[in-house]
């Protein structure tokens, strides 16, 4: 199976200033179809999880444009660009390339 | 709008079975895959299952393959989720999500304990 790697898996960040999550996968997630699918999600407290991130760097609708996604092959990242207090929670990268598709451990972003 | 609602989950007994239903409206339900992904109490996610459009793809973890049957009805816009052979490791909120993940129900809980 592929395996998700993120870190950090805690990260306490200030209001208004940047977050940056790292995933990394144990091979390429480049499909057959051309097409590397490797997605972010936000979960909430006590909520469902909530795709942000699709294909690498394209927002689902809805999502606020301080989210950015980069990265190819192996090596992925998630970007805020200004924290706020909603975006405390658990986010996960999910490679969607390779079955069984597989999560990475989640990171717990919370405010100092 | 889109919405999924799940429900069957429930306490149930180790070597039990229950079936897991998914409520799919909003959108054209028979043109997605769907899929089925849980969550341990206090854990991370893991992806159970997909089935393609008309089932004509469907794929398992291992760890539930042989004891889990996924199926879909399109003409009642539901998707399933057979469970027979249940362990305590199977207890988790199990979440129905189409394709991948762009859209989730609130889960429904299974405990599988004695």
């Amino acid at each position: 199976d592929v395996v998700m790697t993120q870190s950090p898996l805690s990260l306490p960040v200030t209001l208004g200033q940047p977050a940056s999550i790292s995933c990394r996968s144990s091979q390429s997630l480049v499909y057959s179809d051309g097409y590397t699918y490797l997605s972010w999600f936000q979960q909430r407290p006590g909520q469902s999880p909530r795709r942000l991130i699709y294909r690498i760097s394209n927002r689902d609708s809805g999502v606020p444009d301080r989210f950015s996604g980069s990265g190819s092959g192996t090596d992925f990242t998630l970007e805020i660009s200004r924290v706020e207090a909603e975006d405390v929670g658990v986010y996960y990268c999910l490679q969607g390339t390779h079955w069984p598709w597989t999560f990475g451990q989640g990171t717990k972003v919370e405010i100092k | 709008e889109v919405q999924l609602v799940e429900s069957g989950g429930g306490l149930v007994q180790p070597g039990g079975s229950l079936r897991l239903s998914c409520a799919a409206s909003g959108f054209t339900f028979s043109t997605y895959w769907m899929g089925w992904v849980r969550q341990a109490p206090g854990k991370g996610l893991e992806w159970v299952a997909y089935i393609k459009i008309d089932g004509s793809d469907i794929n398992y973890v291992d760890s539930v393959k042989g004891r889990f049957t996924i199926s879909r009805d399109d003409a009642k816009n539901s998707l399933y989720l057979q469970m027979n052979s249940l362990r305590a490791e199977d207890t988790a909120i199990y979440y129905c999500a189409r394709a991948r993940g762009v859209y989730w129900g609130q889960g429904t809980l299974v405990t599988v304990s004695s």
